[in-house]
């Protein structure tokens, strides 16, 4: 199993961005793909899970409407999205995979290795 | 949300010592949704325990977990140079799930 994610990017406020997760090593559709954020220094945060087979997502409270997630089940890659940046997005952020048969994701087996977004 | 207060926030211990760490949940939660992780500085978080107790594939029976409703433990029976790291644990039983903010485990 293993999780590829994209490399780092640098944006400036406003600006759109899209990180992607390759899963290969697994059924990739039938796993969840959670989120999470990892801000400068400090602890994880779950974004929100999304289900490659029929793209069911569930956000966290805390993100909803400030991110959006996807998935190409074709290629096995899971993608997070901003439509407008800002200088508080910058964290490294974390795919993840999850329990097929937890209605949460968790817990979470095996990690991308991370996608640092700096917005500045 | 379901808040998961852990402790203490930093453990300064050495090589060959116990380690016990602590996970308080705001909520009742069932075993099942409670996992436990350990991230070294610049890499990603490992799953060491999921459903409170059940260690991940290849991680050490020095690694244990225990717990029920609201309290949960992670401990180290005998620590290992390799084990200096931040360790969380996560509850993945209601939404949104969520994680505690860490213990740092220092020499």
């Amino acid at each position: 199993v293993q999780l590829v994610q994209s490399g780092p990017e640098v944006k400036k406020p406003g600006e759109s961005l899209m990180i992607s997760c390759q899963g290969s090593g697994y059924r990739f559709p039938n796993y969840w793909i959670a989120w999470v954020r990892q801000l400068p220094g400090k602890g994880l945060e779950w974004m929100g899970i999304i289900y490659p087979e029929d793209s069911d997502a569930r956000y966290s409270p805390s993100f909803q409407g400030q991110v959006t997630f996807s998935v190409d089940k074709s290629i096995s890659v899971a993608y997070l999205h901003w439509s407008s940046l800002k200088t508080s997005d910058t964290a490294i952020y974390y795919c993840a995979r999850g329990d097929e048969g937890s209605p949460l994701g968790g817990p979470f087996d095996s990690w991308g290795q991370g996608s640092l977004v700096t917005v500045s | 949300e379901t808040v998961l207060t852990q402790s203490p926030e930093t453990l300064s211990l050495s090589p060959g010592e116990r380690a016990t760490l602590s996970c308080r949940a705001s909520r009742a939660l069932a075993n099942i949704v409670l996992a436990w992780y350990q991230q070294k500085p610049g890499q990603p978080p490992r799953l060491l325990i999921s459903a409170s107790s059940i260690r991940a594939a290849g991680i050490p029976d020095r690694f244990s977990g225990s717990g029920s409703d609201t309290d949960f433990t992670l401990t180290i029976s005998r620590l290992d140079p390799d084990d200096f790291a931040v360790y969380y644990c996560h509850q993945h039983g209601h939404s949104p799930a969520t994680f505690g903010q860490g213990t740092r485990v220092e020499l």
